[in-house]
């Protein structure tokens, strides 16, 4: 069965510090993975995808991806309040398979 | 704007009376999708279609029903709705674009609680 594995959190850290997220996947054949946002009770939201090995940046984010080590990662820079929110990864290697993890929790206090 | 629209967004019913959650988007999207959301199990995918009159089971269908006649609609339908089935509903579309990744867009939820 492919799984997404994140976890739950919460993560907590300080205004301006960098975040990390990290999420394991079981199915190899993955081959796009996504970070979405989520507020409580809103839907969520695309940060960023990702489908080559290595890093990818936009802005204060930046997305990494092992596909060796079955691995991907989230970093959020100068992390800020209205960053504390639900962050959900999925992986798939298409539409049909697209897999969400449970999110992990960021609080990031003031 | 560009959106996916759900209604009605907030649905309170009883055990066994048949309802139907509507999902509308206006990107002329191919593939659309529903999810449920569940404490502690994360977004799960109910039925999905790759396009018009094609769908296909996703995770956990059992006990809904979908149809796609026209491509930018995609309705749940509960035929008679239980207890379990009260979640958080989201409709999600997309396009394929293997190039840059298959942005989902999801609609707003419909919270549903089944008496």
């Amino acid at each position: 069965q492919k799984e997404v594995e994140q976890n739950s959190g919460p993560l907590s850290v300080p205004e301006g510090a960098i975040a990390s997220l990290n999420c394991t996947y079981s199915d190899r054949g993955s081959q796009s993975f996504f970070w979405y946002r989520q507020y409580s009770g809103k839907s969520p939201e695309l940060i960023m995808f990702i489908y080559s090995n290595g890093d990818k940046e936009d802005g204060r984010f930046t997305a990494q991806l092992n596909k060796a080590s079955q691995y991907v990662s989230l970093l959020i820079r100068d992390s800020q309040p209205s960053d504390s929110a639900t962050y959900l990864c999925a992986g798939g290697s298409g539409y049909s398979t697209l897999t969400f993890g449970k999110g992990t929790m960021l609080l990031v206090s003031p | 704007e560009a959106q996916v629209t759900q209604n009605p967004r907030y649905l309170i019913t009883v055990t066994g009376k048949k309802l139907t959650v509507t999902c509308s988007q206006n990107m002329n999207h191919e593939y659309m999708s529903w999810y449920r959301q569940d404490p502690g199990l994360g977004l799960r995918q109910i039925y999905y279609s790759m396009n018009v009159e094609v769908t296909d089971k996703g995770d956990v269908p059992e006990g809904y029903k979908v149809s796609r006649k026209e491509k930018r609609n995609f309705p749940l339908i509960l035929e008679s709705p239980s207890p379990n089935q009260t979640s958080l509903y989201f409709c999600a579309s997309s396009s394929p674009d293997r190039g840059r990744g298959e942005t989902q867009y999801f609609g707003p939820g419909t919270r549903l609680l089944v008496l």
